[in-house]
């Protein structure tokens, strides 16, 4: 299964940018997509096929990167975006999540 | 708006079977793929199951394969999961997602989730 490799957690100051980053273990083309899931709700889907925003979702959301390599990037960070951020790739059989970044305003 | 509504969870003994519902509004339930994803209480997330349109296609991964099966009702806009055998490791919050673009295979929408507990 592609493995999809993220930092644990951030912190960062309301108005500031900030870039989660997501390695793939092998291409995925541009099929990652990302995800906020805030405590106690299910996630919702911000950036598909690497730079894609999704319907209704703020431009301060932006995506970035192909092959392995992709950042979700936040500017400028809200207090709402305290949330837990995951990508996912569906290029290779399994579809798999990365572990999650866990994003905290400082 | 689109809604999905997930229903059967609960608590059930290792070994035994359960099933979950998923009622679907808001958009043309027929003409997209849909999908069940799981997570682990404070884990990530875990794609358990696809199924196509008509529901004459379906996808697992090894972890569920033989013991849990999705179909749809596109006449009632749900789509289920039918789970067998169950171990403690299923033990999680399920939820149904949409398509958003077919073969693409993102989730533009979730349901609320169904807890499944697995213990004797």
């Amino acid at each position: 299964d592609t493995v999809l490799t993220q930092s644990p957690a951030l912190a960062v100051s309301p108005g500031e940018r900030v870039s989660i980053s997501c390695r793939a273990s092998e291409g995925v083309n541009s099929y990652m997509h990302w995800y906020q899931q805030k405590p106690g709700q299910q996630p919702k889907l911000l950036i598909y096929k690497a730079s894609n925003l999704a319907s209704g979702v703020p431009a301060r959301f932006s995506g970035s990167g192909s092959g392995t390599d992709f950042t979700l990037t936040i500017d400028p960070v809200e207090a709402d975006d305290t949330a837990t951020y995951f990508c996912q790739q569906s290029w290779n059989d399994p579809p798999t999540f990365g572990g999650g970044t866990k994003l905290e305003l400082k | 708006e689109v809604q999905l509504v997930e229903t059967g969870g609960g608590l059930v003994q290792p070994g035994r079977s359960l099933k979950l519902s998923c009622v679907a509004s808001g958009f043309t339930f027929s003409s997209y793929w849909m999908y069940w994803i799981r997570q682990a209480p404070g884990k990530g997330l875990e794609w358990v199951s696809s199924i196509n349109t008509d529901g004459g296609s379906t996808y697992y991964p090894d972890s569920v394969k033989g013991r849990f099966t999705i179909s749809r009702d596109n006449a009632e806009n749900t789509v289920y999961l039918q789970m067998n055998s169950l171990r403690s490791e299923d033990t999680a919050t399920y939820y149904c997602a949409k398509d958003l673009i077919r073969r693409v295979w993102a989730f533009d929408y979730w349901g609320q989730g169904v807890m499944v507990t697995v213990s004797s």
